[in-house]
């Protein structure tokens, strides 16, 4: 198995709603990503697990959750968003050195 | 940080040379130099990575000089399906997640 899933593929939620975004990878890579791309933008790192250990992009709000359950699945919960937070939400997972990185398709997050 | 420095956009036909540079004046030693592919609504696909030196694989080249401030991305005879953004991207995986910054990338477009 050479790819990253998510699911899902499509999201609508209201700015009370909590939600989760689901990420999983088999390919026993060691270090897993969350992105989130606006249209005609570059992605823009949230957050890495790296051997499970978590690494945060500052500028990130609260609202946003990641969890690693274990070293093949990166969960992502979203609470209380504001409808500036619609965007694509890509996982990315990294198998050794550098920043090789294979992508999943994205979730289209859209906030109402 | 290492930030990098890309054209906005570039045009080709079919069956040329294509050469994207990067700049990346403040690679750290550890950094490693990687570009992606992405076409619209999916997510990025990685393309090629190096250090130093030179780099080929059966798709592109990737060209450093010994100062690795900046790096260029060749494309062998282009088709109208290299039409894509093309991001450079500078660090590595133990970076933390606020120094893991993709360029604001390069408009490909080719045309027959």
């Amino acid at each position: 198995d050479t790819e990253v899933t998510q699911t899902p593929k499509h999201l609508v939620m209201g700015m009370t709603n909590k939600k989760s975004l689901k990420c999983e990878q088999h390919m026993g890579h060691r270090a897993m990503y969350w992105y989130k791309q606006k249209a005609k933008k570059p992605p823009e790192l949230m957050f890495v697990y790296s051997y499970e250990k978590l690494s945060i992009n500052e500028s990130v709000p609260s609202r946003f959750s990641p969890e690693c359950p274990n070293s093949s699945l990166l969960n992502l919960h979203l609470h209380a968003l504001q409808p500036e937070d619609s965007a694509l939400y890509l996982c990315a997972s990294s198998p050794g050195e550098g920043l090789e990185q294979f992508f999943g398709p994205g979730t289209r997050l859209t906030v109402l | 940080l290492a930030k990098t420095t890309q054209p906005i956009s570039m045009d080709s036909y079919e069956g040329q040379e294509v050469n994207i540079t990067c700049s990346h004046n403040n690679i750290a030693t550890n950094d490693y130099i990687t570009w992606y592919q992405q076409f619209p609504s999916q997510g990025p696909r990685f393309i090629i990575q190096g250090y130093k030196t030179k780099v080929t694989n059966e798709v592109a080249s990737l060209f450093i000089p010994a100062d690795r401030k900046s790096s260029t991305l060749s494309l062998p005879r282009v088709s109208l399906s290299d039409t894509a953004v093309y991001y450079c991207l500078v660090g590595d995986m133990d970076s933390s997640a606020s120094k893991i910054i993709f360029g604001s990338g390069t408009r490909l477009s080719i045309r027959p």
